[in-house]
C-alpha cells in the first residue's frame, strides 16, 4: 500500500522554538507539497517541490522554509514558531504530467502542531 | 488568482441522494478534483473532471461545466460512513500545475 508518512502526529512547541516536520513517501513521486489546514480556510499551500533540491513558494510561505535533499523526503521548517502557526500540517505527493493520474495528491495523516 | 466556493455544511438522511456544488473562477483551468476527508484523517482522492460532463464511480458521480465554472459531486444511497468533508480543488495550467482547494463542505448523514 502506497504511503506518505509524517513523522509526528501531534507536537506541542513553545514560541520561538525551531520546529521540523518530516515527510517521507514511498511512491517515487517527483512532486511533494506542504499544506496547512485551518477551520474556515481550507487547505493552503505553503511550499512545494518538483525535484530534489528544488523548492517553490506556495500561497503562504512566510515563516516557513523547506528542504528536499532526497527524492522521498520533504521537510518543513519553522525557524521560530509563533502562535499563529498552530495548525494541522499535511504533506502530500504526486506524480507530474497532465493526465488523470497526474497531480492526484496522496496525503499523509497530518501533523497537528500547537505553539504555546 | 482564483476563487472556489462550496457550501460550508450540508445534512442528509441515510439512503438519500445529496449534491454538493462547487463554483470556481480561475484562469488557465486544467481540471477539477474532489477529495473526501473524514474527521481527523487525511484527504483521499474521489474523482477528477477535465472535460464537460458526468463521471460516474459507483455511488459517487462528479459533473463539470467549464463554461459555467461549476462542478458538483453527487452521492447516492447515502451511508453513515459518508459523513465527512468534501473538498473541491482546481488545477491550473500555469507553470507548475498545483492544486488550489476550496474550504470544503462538511456533510452530516443522519439515520
Amino acid at each position: 500500500d502506497v504511503k506518505v508518512t509524517q513523522s509526528s502526529r501531534y507536537l506541542v512547541k513553545r514560541t520561538g522554538e525551531k520546529v521540523f516536520l518530516e515527510c517521507v513517501q514511498d511512491m517515487d513521486h517527483e512532486n511533494m507539497f506542504w499544506y496547512r489546514q485551518d477551520p474556515g480556510l481550507g487547505l493552503r499551500l505553503i511550499y512545494f517541490s518538483y525535484d530534489v533540491k528544488m523548492k517553490e513558494k506556495g500561497d503562504i510561505p512566510e515563516g516557513y522554509s523547506v528542504s528536499r535533499e532526497k527524492k522521498e523526503r520533504f521537510s518543513l521548517i519553522l525557524e521560530s514558531a509563533s502562535t499563529n502557526q498552530t495548525s494541522m500540517y499535511l504533506c502530500a505527493s504526486s506524480s507530474p504530467g497532465t493526465g488523470t493520474g497526474a497531480n492526484v495528491l496522496t496525503f499523509g495523516a497530518g501533523s497537528r502542531l500547537t505553539v504555546l | 488568482g482564483q476563487n472556489i466556493d462550496q457550501p460550508t455544511e450540508m445534512t442528509a438522511t441515510e439512503g438519500a441522494i445529496v449534491q454538493i456544488n462547487c463554483t470556481y473562477q480561475t484562469s488557465g483551468f486544467n481540471g477539477l478534483f474532489w477529495y473526501q476527508q473524514h474527521a481527523g484523517e487525511a484527504p483521499t482522492f474521489l474523482s477528477y473532471n477535465v472535460l464537460d460532463g458526468l463521471e460516474e464511480k459507483g455511488r459517487f458521480s462528479s459533473f463539470l461545466s467549464r463554461s459555467k465554472g461549476y462542478s458538483y459531486l453527487l452521492l447516492k444511497e447515502l451511508q453513515m460512513k459518508d459523513s465527512a468533508s468534501y473538498l473541491c480543488a482546481v488545477r491550473r495550467n500555469t507553470g507548475f500545475q498545483k492544486l488550489v482547494f476550496g474550504t470544503g463542505t462538511r456533510l452530516l448523514v443522519s439515520p
